[in-house]
């Protein structure tokens, strides 16, 4: 298995509280990825890094940022928190390949259950 | 922009044959993947079509074809531990992450 993880697990916070969950890596893996997973939505992209100090938005990126001083770890950071943000939170990684030989397979850390009241 | 379309619920039986319909659209990705999550746990990866065809791998099998933007999961033998959600997942022209479905949750029953 990929050695990633993930900290908190969980996490319970009140709404207008800045919160940032931490994905630390030891793949030495170029990618890396935040996700939220709702019901319904299955995963879907808030952030992204191609690299120490690259980062790139997704397509739910309102209301976070991200940072990514060290190859291993990638920061996600809700300045104010708000209810709609309570979700399951995924980081991944994946390899810098050719196009050509991409398989596109991420791994995944175990996730981070944020509740925000 | 692209979206993919999944059923939200399959259920089957046990030593049955199931297969997972992911519909696209896209103007233009590199393949086709599928992940299995299971309640609780991380998504991990299952198979990738990047050409039209089919992909076999053990008892998984996945379906590509471009020209009517469909794929498949096909499981055989079901085994009660594949209950689980799958997802399909494209990475689109340029770009390095992943667009997933909303899933398909799968209940395997005795």
């Amino acid at each position: 298995d990929a050695g990633i993880t993930q900290s908190p697990r969980h996490k319970v916070t009140e709404t207008g509280t800045p919160v940032t969950l931490r994905c630390h890596q030891t793949e030495n893996h170029r990618y890396m990825y935040w996700y939220r997973q709702d019901p319904g939505h299955g995963l879907r992209l808030i952030h992204y890094s191609y690299g120490v100090k690259d980062t790139d938005k997704g397509e739910v990126s309102d209301g976070y940022s991200v940072s990514r001083s060290k190859t291993e770890d990638f920061l996600l950071t809700l300045e104010s928190a708000t209810s709609s943000q309570t979700s399951v939170y995924f980081c991944a990684i994946s390899e810098s390949k050719r196009t050509s030989g991409s398989k596109n397979e991420q791994f995944f850390g175990p996730g981070t259950r944020l509740t925000v009241l | 922009g692209q979206s993919l379309e999944q059923p939200s619920e399959v259920t089957a039986v046990e030593g049955a044959i199931v297969q997972i319909n992911c519909t696209y659209q896209t103007s233009g990705f590199y393949g086709l993947s599928w992940y299995q999550q299971h309640d609780g746990g991380a998504p991990t990866f299952l198979s990738y079509n990047a050409l039209d065809g089919l992909e076999e791998t053990g008892r998984f099998s996945s379906f590509l074809s471009r020209s009517d933007s469909y794929g498949y999961l096909l499981l055989q033998e079901l085994q009660m531990k594949d209950s689980a959600s799958y997802f399909c997942a494209v990475r689109r022209t340029g770009r390095r992450a992943l667009t997933f479905g909303s899933g398909t949750r799968l209940q395997v029953q005795p």
